[in-house]
């Protein structure tokens, strides 16, 4: 069975810091993808950013990247100068061949004025 | 953002009534999906389709059937609602099996 876990269930960061969330992933495939979505207090899930397992290059959108780290099946999310409105839950999220996605539990990440 | 709607937004139930949430997509996307959000559990998979008449168990299926007889349309159905399906429900939809892109979520509460 595909496993993600997310071992922070909280974080918090000051206002123009850089904040990192983790997430492991248990899989036998060699072919997956990752994302991360956010989770605002409005409740609409988000996507941030994705990864595919085959690219070894690491995905960045804007102040978002990711480590991503397949023989160790880590998947980080850094986030660079923090901001209020990414004061929200973070989910780290699997998907393979079998087209089910497998979510973490989440992390509550509360970013300090 | 992905035009996706559920129905109804809130909903209070009484335990042993059927109940019926809809997912509208006008993106006419193939895939869609239902999950729960729970605390502690994250988002879980209850059924997903990937056409029209075509569909598939998830990680917690038990309790919940699904129908789709139009590309746009989802619909979740407890046949006899109980207190464990309480829960925030979230339909999502996928024009390729892999990103995907949320509605707003139905809060539904068991009584």
């Amino acid at each position: 069975a595909q496993t993600v876990t997310q071992s922070q269930p909280e974080m918090s960061v000051q206002e123009a810091e850089t904040v990192t969330l983790s997430c492991t992933y248990d899989t036998s495939e060699s072919n997956y993808y990752l994302f991360w979505y956010k989770q605002p207090p409005s409740r609409q899930m988000i996507l941030v950013i994705r990864q595919e397992a085959y690219k070894q290059q690491n995905a960045t959108e804007n102040r978002f990247s990711v480590n991503f780290q397949k023989a160790a099946k880590s998947f980080s999310l850094k986030i660079s100068d923090s901001q209020l409105g990414d004061t929200a839950m973070y989910f780290c999220a699997f998907i393979d061949t079998g087209n089910q996605f497998y979510f973490g539990t989440g992390t509550s990440l509360t970013v300090i004025p | 953002d992905a035009g996706i709607t559920q129905s109804p937004r809130h909903k209070v139930t009484e335990t042993g009534t059927p109940v019926t949430l809809r997912c509208h997509q006008t993106e006419n996307h193939r895939y869609m999906y239902w999950y729960r959000q729970d605390p502690g559990h994250g988002l879980r998979l209850i059924h997903y389709s990937y056409g029209v008449k075509d569909t598939d168990k998830g990680e917690v299926s038990d309790g919940y059937s699904v129908s789709r007889s139009k590309t746009e349309d989802f619909l979740l159905t407890l046949e006899s609602a109980t207190s464990s399906q309480t829960s925030v429900y979230f339909c999502a939809i996928s024009a390729t099996g892999v990103e995907q892109y949320f509605g707003p979520g139905t809060r539904l509460t068991v009584t």
